[in-house]
């Protein structure tokens, strides 16, 4: 079974452009989430995605959004970059049944803004 | 709400000596609990999980966690570190307030000298 697949795994990009990260769930999960994890600052949640629709959003300002794909997949959209959007990007996916279970991480997306 | 307090921000142990990540948690029902691990540059990856089954939980690369509602706690362990065991562990909750997304806590790194 293939994991949860992120892509690019390294982003470097100008302040003020635009990044798009992709993510691909498990085969089978309808839930994507994303989560940002800066140095210092640990992980904090951004997004969550269910069957298309964006279910919540963390403290996060507009310039980041994203929406999910028929096939589950998943891209998230940072525009406007501020150099303190550098981070690891993680997404993960769940099966239907929720996070009870635990989510499936993928590698990650590190963004670089300069 | 819930929350996770992890206790450590960093352990050091020696090679073959236990492993004690210590966490704590706060919820207003019944959690599920989580331990993920991340090595340098990497994904997260699901050690183990506590799902209101067993309150002692084997996971994978021999740790294991104890569920204890008295105490609110949810610690791992590990009887024998490995070299390999150094890495980053973040302890998780979730549970189900009609918006499902984990909660993590700040991480403990655990460093494994030879």
């Amino acid at each position: 079974e293939a994991g949860v697949t992120q892509s690019p795994t390294h982003l470097i990009k100008t302040r003020g452009q635009q990044a798009t990260l992709r993510c691909s769930p498990i085969s089978g999960h309808t839930s994507v989430y994303w989560y940002q994890q800066a140095l210092g600052l640990g992980l904090q949640f951004l997004l969550w995605y269910d069957e298309g629709e964006e279910r919540n959003r963390g403290n996060f300002p507009p310039r980041f959004s994203g929406r999910q794909f028929p096939n589950y997949s998943s891209e998230l959209n940072v525009n406007a970059l501020e150099l303190e959007d550098s981070a690891l990007y993680l997404c993960a996916s769940s099966n239907p049944a929720g996070p009870f279970y635990g989510y499936t991480f993928g590698s990650g997306t590190r963004l670089t803004v300069v | 709400a819930q929350s996770v307090t992890q206790l450590d921000s960093h352990v050091s142990v020696s090679e073959g000596t236990p492993v004690l990540l210590r966490c704590n948690y706060s919820s207003s029902y019944s959690p599920s609990l989580f331990w993920y691990v991340q090595h340098p540059n990497k994904g997260l990856q699901l050690l183990l999980k506590y799902t209101s089954a067993a309150t002692l939980v084997k996971g994978i690369n021999g740790f294991e966690a104890e569920f204890k509602k008295s105490e609110t706690s949810f610690h791992l362990t590990k009887p024998s570190a490995h070299m390999s065991d150094a890495a980053e562990y973040f302890c998780v909750v979730s549970g189900y307030t009609g918006f499902q997304k984990l909660v993590f806590g700040t991480g403990t790194r655990l460093l494994v000298s030879p």
